[in-house]
């Protein structure tokens, strides 16, 4: 399977809002409501931000919302805050138990 | 509370192996999936394949079939990646992740990584 692909970069001030986009194929993302997404700051674990597309986890704020159109899915931050600033990855069930991931984004807040 | 903990740093020559260990707690260890990713420097996360802990059955990613080894010891509910043939390429981070079992596909909780280093 081929990483889903995504932007370097995406970057937004304090208050705005920046959108993530995860482009895939039929096979994964346009093949399957499986798409989430973390959010993964340098030296620590991962952390599950969204999942099946559009779910937040418990304890995740409600200004991380995502969507799906086709092969692409987006994340979108709201009201961008310091904290914010991490790498971000898409990720999909790709069928034939397989799982793919997106090359990441890394999110500045200026 | 949910963790998985993974076994430490490791430098390893060309042509060696390495295991890396992630042990669980807080959750009933079969009911989960364990999956393992990587990142090398610099670059993206990369699915590496799944082990389920009920039945020790796996799933490897086609580029790491026959290098990649994923097994689980359940009275201590702790799961391995073994990885052999190392070259270069295969400096990463390795995290595992847990995947709830059933009709779910995302990664819920991570291990803190371990770092492998392929160095001569």
């Amino acid at each position: 399977q081929s990483a889903l692909t995504q932007p370097p970069s995406a970057s937004g001030s304090p208050g705005q809002s920046v959108t993530i986009s995860c482009t895939g194929t039929n096979s994964d993302v346009g093949g399957h409501n499986f798409v989430s997404w973390y959010q993964h700051h340098p030296g620590k674990a991962p952390k599950l931000m969204v999942y099946e597309v559009n779910k937040r986890p418990s304890g995740v704020p409600d200004r991380f919302s995502a969507s799906k159109s086709g092969n692409t899915a987006s994340l979108t931050v709201s009201g961008l805050q310091a904290e914010d600033e991490a790498n971000y990855y898409c990720s999909s069930y790709a069928g034939n138990n397989a799982w793919v991931f997106g090359g990441g984004t890394e999110l500045t807040v200026l | 509370q949910v963790q998985l903990v993974q076994s430490g740093a490791e430098v390893k020559k060309p042509g060696a192996s390495v295991r890396v260990s992630c042990k669980t707690s807080g959750y009933t260890f079969t009911d989960y999936f364990i999956h393992w990713v990587r990142q090398a420097p610099g670059q993206g996360l990369e699915w590496m394949g799944r082990t389920n802990p009920y039945s020790g059955g796996t799933n490897y990613a086609q580029r790491f079939q026959g290098s990649v080894t994923m097994t689980r010891d359940t009275s201590i509910s702790t799961a391995y990646m073994e990885l052999t043939s190392l070259t270069s390429d295969d400096t990463a981070m390795y995290y595992c992740a847990r995947v709830p079992g059933g009709y779910a596909y995302h990664f819920d909780n991570w291990g803190q990584g371990t770092l492998v280093t392929v160095s001569s």
